[in-house]
């Protein structure tokens, strides 16, 4: 079965420093979408990504996030400087024209 | 704005013991809903789903039904399995075709003891 995978799996960086997590979505997929979830919390959205630009983001999403699809096949999230906050595991998750987001399992940031 | 929410954890059960996890919405419209698990370690997975009223959704034993009267998904299984261990997560999405995002209840940890 067709899954979002995603690199690596655990990282660790000290503040400030940049941070790519990488994902490759379900091949077929048009919709890409980033969440986080800060340790025992909710799953929060971070952005969708569609056609090759942002189609919406939220609050969590400031100028020190980018997203990029370099290639045909993966999706990436820069963090540029990253701080204590942002430690949290990131889903990266992709979506076909029907109403269903299947997410990878996940990316956890530490930062020290 | 949408919203989720779950009834609050965590849920502690013996195994073969019947299982309901609240879940109401607060939408405009008839969005979709969906259950999803998060097993210890492991990413987010789809359960199960319901895309308008009175639907059933179904999977591996559990079932929650899309009830707009009472704007509520709750989770149910007859009988539960320590295998079910895990934090299930109650999310909806617009129906508008696009780029709709998924907004998540806090999610809700269950335990289940052999």
């Amino acid at each position: 079965e067709p899954e979002v995978t995603q690199t690596p799996s655990h990282q660790v960086t000290q503040m400030g420093q940049e941070v790519i997590l990488r994902c490759v979505p379900i091949s077929n997929h048009l919709y890409f979408y980033w969440y986080r979830q800060i340790l025992g919390q909710k799953v929060e959205f971070l952005v969708s990504f569609y056609n090759n630009e942002i189609s919406e983001k939220s609050e969590i999403f400031d100028d020190q996030f980018s997203v990029e699809r370099p290639d045909g096949s993966n999706f990436t999230l820069k963090i540029r400087s990253t701080k204590l906050e942002d430690s949290a595991m990131y889903f990266c998750a992709s979506k076909d024209r029907g109403n269903t987001i299947y997410f990878g399992e996940g990316s956890w940031l530490t930062v020290v | 704005g949408d919203s989720v929410t779950q009834m609050e954890g965590p849920v502690t059960l013996s195994e073969e013991a019947f299982l309901t996890i609240n879940c109401t919405y607060t939408a405009t419209g008839y969005p979709s809903l969906f259950w999803y698990v998060q097993y210890p370690g492991e990413g987010l997975q789809l359960l199960l789903k319901a895309t308008k009223a009175d639907d059933k959704g179904s999977n591996k034993g559990f079932e929650a039904t899309y009830r707009k009267e009472t704007t509520s998904f709750h989770l149910e299984k007859g009988s539960v399995q320590v295998s079910d261990s895990a934090v299930y997560f109650c999310a909806l999405s617009s129906p508008e075709p696009g780029a709709q995002k998924l907004v998540f209840g806090q999610g809700t940890r269950l335990t289940i003891n052999p």
